[in-house]
């Protein structure tokens, strides 16, 4: 198994431009998550996932979109990165909020 | 929004001594959790308490759940090297809109010196 799986590790955006962070599973884990981390401010929950076809807000879900068309992938998009977005980001997968979360290696982003 | 308020944010400590990390939030939570987490990796699961009063003990780290399930605590004794990290709790919400969301706290830097 290969757990949870993030692509890329690191990126290096402009202001203004978009790209699509990678996030997968194979644990068949219904429930999926977004975070951002930065210092001094733990985890932040920027969107979630309780299965295929159903996603919902977290504490910092603006300038982000998600999407969940499968079990295994839960894509986080950023529509117009801004220097606030330079942040680590980790995805994480379980059977729900109350189980253990696997976490991803993270990706670190920096944006100018 | 619920909030975990977690405290030290850092501790450095000598090898050998005891500490106490809090977690604390007005808000009820379903279960609370505590990570570990290494530099460039992701957090990684210590113990889940689910039921209020509940005490966990995994070797030297001893967990607690508050009665109301709105606080909780890691306690380490005889602190090691080997412990130093970032410690990490995180609240699963109980129910309304809090339901489906994990919050997690601050963070504690902890140093062990040899």
């Amino acid at each position: 198994n290969a757990g949870v799986t993030q692509t890329p590790k690191f990126q290096v955006l402009k202001t203004g431009q978009s790209m699509t962070l990678q996030c997968a599973q194979d644990m068949n884990h219904e429930y999926m998550s977004w975070y951002r981390q930065d210092p001094g401010m733990g985890l932040r929950l920027i969107h979630y996932s309780v299965g295929a076809g159903i996603t919902d807000q977290g504490e910092v879900p603006n300038g982000y979109n998600v999407s969940r068309s499968t079990t295994e992938d839960f894509p986080l998009r950023l529509l117009s990165a801004a220097p606030s977005q330079t942040s680590v980001y980790f995805c994480a997968s379980s059977r729900g909020p109350i189980y253990e979360q696997y976490f991803g290696p993270g990706t670190r982003l920096t944006v100018t | 929004t619920q909030l975990l308020e977690q405290s030290p944010q850092f501790l450095s400590i000598q090898e050998g001594e005891n500490l106490t990390v809090y977690c604390n939030s007005s808000s009820v939570f379903s279960s609370l959790q505590w990570y570990r987490q290494e530099p460039g990796e992701g957090p990684v699961l210590l113990v889940t308490v689910v039921t209020g009063g509940e005490v966990k003990k995994l070797k030297r780290l001893t967990f607690q759940f508050g009665d109301a399930r709105k606080d909780s605590s890691l306690h380490i004794t005889a602190a090691q090297p080997g412990d130093t990290g970032l410690y990490l709790c995180a609240g699963a919400g109980a129910g309304g809109t809090s339901y489906g969301k994990l919050t997690f706290g601050q963070g504690t830097i902890l140093t062990v010196h040899p």
